[in-house]
C-alpha cells in the first residue's frame, strides 16, 4: 500500500492553456474522488467515481473541466481554457467502500498565470 | 450546503482540552473528521454514521446528533501533534455518503 499517488505535484500553466493532472489511488479502493481546495478552505468536490463510472459531478464544475478513469484505475482530470480563477489545489482521494475514511493524495497546485 | 464549523479557530496551551462542533442545515447521513497539517493532505481520524455509535480512540473521540444535525469533535489532553486545521466532511441522505460536503475548517494550534 503506497498510498495515494498525484502528478505533478505543482503546475504553473498561462491562462487559456489546457491541463491534466493524474491520480494513482490505493489498488484495493474502488472509489476515487477529486476535490479542490482554496487556501484557508475546505475541500471542494468536484467528482467521484465508482470502479470505472462517473457517478456524480457538482454542479459548480464548468464543461471546460473533464475526468476520466479507464480501466477503474488511476484517474486524469483535465481542465481546458484554464482561467486565474482555477488557481488551487487539486486533491484526489480514495476509498475501499461507501461510509470509509478517505485516504487524501498530496494534491496537484495549480497556478495560472 | 456548507456546514459550519465552530470555533474557526482556537488555541490551547499542551494538556488542556478542545471541542469543535459541526452542524449542517440538512439531514445529516454520515461525518468524517480529518486533520489537515500544513501544506500537506488531510488525514483521515474517523466516520460517524447515522444511526451508530460515538467513536473514539487514543485521545480524540466524537459524537452525532441526528436530531440536531450537528457532530462534536472532542480532542482531550491536548498534545503538540494536535496544531492543524480540523475539516468535518459531511455526507447527506440524497447522496447516501458517496461525496462530502466539508466545512470551512477549524483552525487548532496547541502550544508548549
Amino acid at each position: 500500500d503506497t498510498g495515494v499517488s498525484q502528478d505533478p505535484r505543482h503546475k504553473i500553466t498561462k491562462r487559456g492553456q489546457n491541463v491534466t493532472f493524474r491520480c494513482d489511488p490505493i489498488s484495493e479502493h474502488n472509489r476515487l474522488y477529486w476535490y479542490r481546495q482554496t487556501l484557508g478552505q475546505g475541500p471542494e468536490f468536484l467528482t467521484y467515481f465508482q470502479n470505472e463510472a462517473q457517478l456524480e459531478k457538482s454542479r459548480l464544475l464548468s464543461d471546460r473541466f473533464s475526468a476520466e478513469r479507464p480501466k477503474g484505475s488511476f484517474s486524469t482530470l483535465e481542465i481546458q481554457r484554464t482561467e486565474q480563477g482555477d488557481s488551487a489545489m487539486y486533491l484526489c482521494a480514495s476509498s475501499f467502500i461507501a461510509n470509509y475514511g478517505y485516504t487524501f493524495g498530496s494534491g496537484t497546485r495549480l497556478t495560472v498565470v | 450546503q456548507q456546514p459550519v464549523q465552530s470555533p474557526q479557530a482556537v488555541i490551547l496551551r499542551e494538556g488542556e482540552d478542545a471541542v469543535i462542533n459541526c452542524s449542517s442545515s440538512k439531514a445529516l447521513y454520515s461525518v468524517h473528521w480529518y486533520r489537515q497539517k500544513h501544506g500537506e493532505a488531510p488525514v483521515f481520524l474517523m466516520i460517524l454514521l447515522k444511526g451508530g455509535e460515538q467513536k473514539g480512540h487514543d485521545k480524540i473521540s466524537a459524537s452525532f446528533n441526528e436530531k440536531k444535525q450537528q457532530s462534536s469533535l472532542y480532542l482531550t489532553a491536548s498534545q503538540l501533534s494536535y496544531s492543524g486545521t480540523y475539516f468535518c466532511g459531511i455526507g447527506t441522505n440524497n447522496n447516501a455518503g458517496n461525496m462530502l460536503t466539508f466545512g470551512g475548517g477549524t483552525r487548532l494550534m496547541v502550544k508548549p
